[in-house]
């Protein structure tokens, strides 16, 4: 089955405690890119990668790091997560370029007391 | 970056009456414009999309028309029913990065 599969799915942490979010794909896409979603912001782009090794800053990009070593993989990392990082995070693949379907996995709800 | 303004922020209508969910941008390099439907809990999924090239597109009873000139365009949904209910987004991209309106949280009543 073609997906976007993230991890974890819910998350509880501490200030400055770093941690991953896991992102991987299994349909081949070159485009991967990561949003988050908090009421009344809509979804905001933290990073976007066009192809292997190809990382770009979005609209929100403190406070996140990328890599993009494999197509398939492409983790969010939160070196010293903060409380206004408690966010819900998308995960979102698409074939070429940001100008054809988006998939979105299902989401990562963090919370950073 | 690319500058994506969405209104309204919440619509209600009645089952059977049309909405309309208008989005506007600000990068003329703009040239793919989907739209992603939100259901509660859920991620969201594409629902039409539009290019530049392109003025109109329908499919079934949502369609989305574009104005290159006045960089705006428009989501039209005709006999909505409650299944319609959810957040919609507009979004805008130049082929890199893909920007998103607000949303429109959009409630239809039997």
């Amino acid at each position: 089955e073609a997906q976007v599969t993230q991890n974890p799915r819910y998350l509880i942490t501490v200030t400055g405690k770093k941690l991953t979010v896991t992102c991987s794909q299994n349909m081949n896409h070159e485009y991967m890119s990561w949003y988050r979603q908090d009421p009344g912001l809509g979804l905001r782009q933290i990073y976007y990668s066009m192809n292997v090794e190809v990382t770009d800053k979005g609209d929100v990009p403190e406070g996140y790091k990328v890599s993009r070593k494999e197509k398939r993989n492409f983790p969010l990392i939160l070196e010293s997560p903060s409380p206004n990082q408690t966010s819900l995070y998308f995960c979102a693949s698409s074939l070429k370029a940001a100008t054809g379907e988006l998939f979105f996995g299902e989401g990562s709800r963090l919370t950073v007391l | 970056g690319e500058n994506v303004e969405q209104h309204p922020s919440t619509l209600s209508v009645q089952e059977g009456d049309s909405a309309v969910i208008k989005c506007t941008y600000s990068d003329s390099a703009s040239n793919y414009f989907p739209w992603y439907k939100q259901e509660l809990g859920k991620r969201p999924q594409l629902i039409i999309d539009i290019r530049s090239n392109v003025g109109e597109k329908k499919d079934q009873r949502i369609a989305v028309t574009l104005n290159k000139t006045a960089k705006h365009f428009s989501l039209h949904i005709t006999e909505t029913q409650p299944e319609d209910s959810a957040v919609y987004f507009c979004a805008a991209s130049t082929g890199y990065a893909l920007n998103f309106g607000k949303g429109t949280s959009l409630l239809v009543t039997p």
